[in-house]
């Protein structure tokens, strides 16, 4: 059973709008989340994370979005680019997972010019 | 600085072959991992290492053993190559020391993935 789920396997969105990509989790021990973004033929790169602390974290065009009580995260890119264009990976960490992440399956989004 | 390197970029196996993968990072991280990736089913850990000559089992371990060779290397060897072992395999470091939790400016640094396919 999955702990980290991203629902939404495909996302596409015209150029200069706002990409909307969530992420759900079931273990309520995770207190550190990441968003990873990867092209093909590469390694995943580091996007923006956010602790449990706070409920919005920002940076330049990406902002990520915690709700603790639906455990729910969300990253909000505005304006989208088609650089955009890449596969996206939420990852949660927690105490019981030492210096472990978990990660979702990934949502390939693509933006249209 | 090179980041996470590894080699080889692509390799096919035969089933029952060994092979192992090697993965470098120069940035004096201390914690080393390996992932696999499949198709909707993301990053999955296999074994990490916290500090150098200590490894532990991750998520998906059977079929894997791994060496801390030094700081900076970490391999990854597949003893007896079985078709479900077709997979993306990514190393990753970080420089959290063992027992650390996760900092607000933490994260992975990947390298660029082995593609491996056993026939």
């Amino acid at each position: 059973d999955q702990q980290v789920k991203q629902n939404s396997p495909s996302l596409s969105v015209q150029e200069g709008r706002i990409s909307i990509l969530n992420c759900d989790y079931t273990n309520s021990m995770f207190d550190y989340f990441l968003w990873y973004k990867k092209y093909p033929a590469e390694g995943p790169t580091f996007l923006i994370s956010i602790s449990s602390i706070k409920d919005k974290n920002e940076d330049g065009r990406f902002t990520v979005f915690l709700n603790k009580s639906a455990k729910h995260l969300s990253l909000h890119i505005v304006p989208s680019q088609p650089g955009d264009s890449a596969v996206y990976f939420c990852a949660a960490s927690a105490d019981n997972y030492g210096q472990n992440f978990v990660f979702g399956p990934g949502t390939r989004l693509s933006v249209l010019p | 600085n090179a980041g996470v390197t590894q080699t080889p970029k692509f390799q096919v196996l035969k089933t029952g072959q060994s092979m192992t993968l090697q993965c470098a990072q120069d940035m004096n991280h201390n914690s080393m991992y390996w992932y696999r990736q499949d198709p909707g089913m993301g990053l999955r850990l296999i074994y990490y290492s916290a500090s150098e000559g200590t490894t532990d089992k991750g998520e998906v371990p059977n079929g894997y053993n791994v060496s801390r060779l030094n700081k900076r290397e970490f391999s990854l060897r597949l003893e007896s190559a079985a078709p479900s072992q077709t997979s993306v395999y990514f190393c990753a470091s970080t420089p959290r020391g063992h027992g650390e939790r996760p900092m607000s400016t933490d994260t992975q640094y990947f390298g660029p993935g082995t593609r491996l396919t056993v026939l």
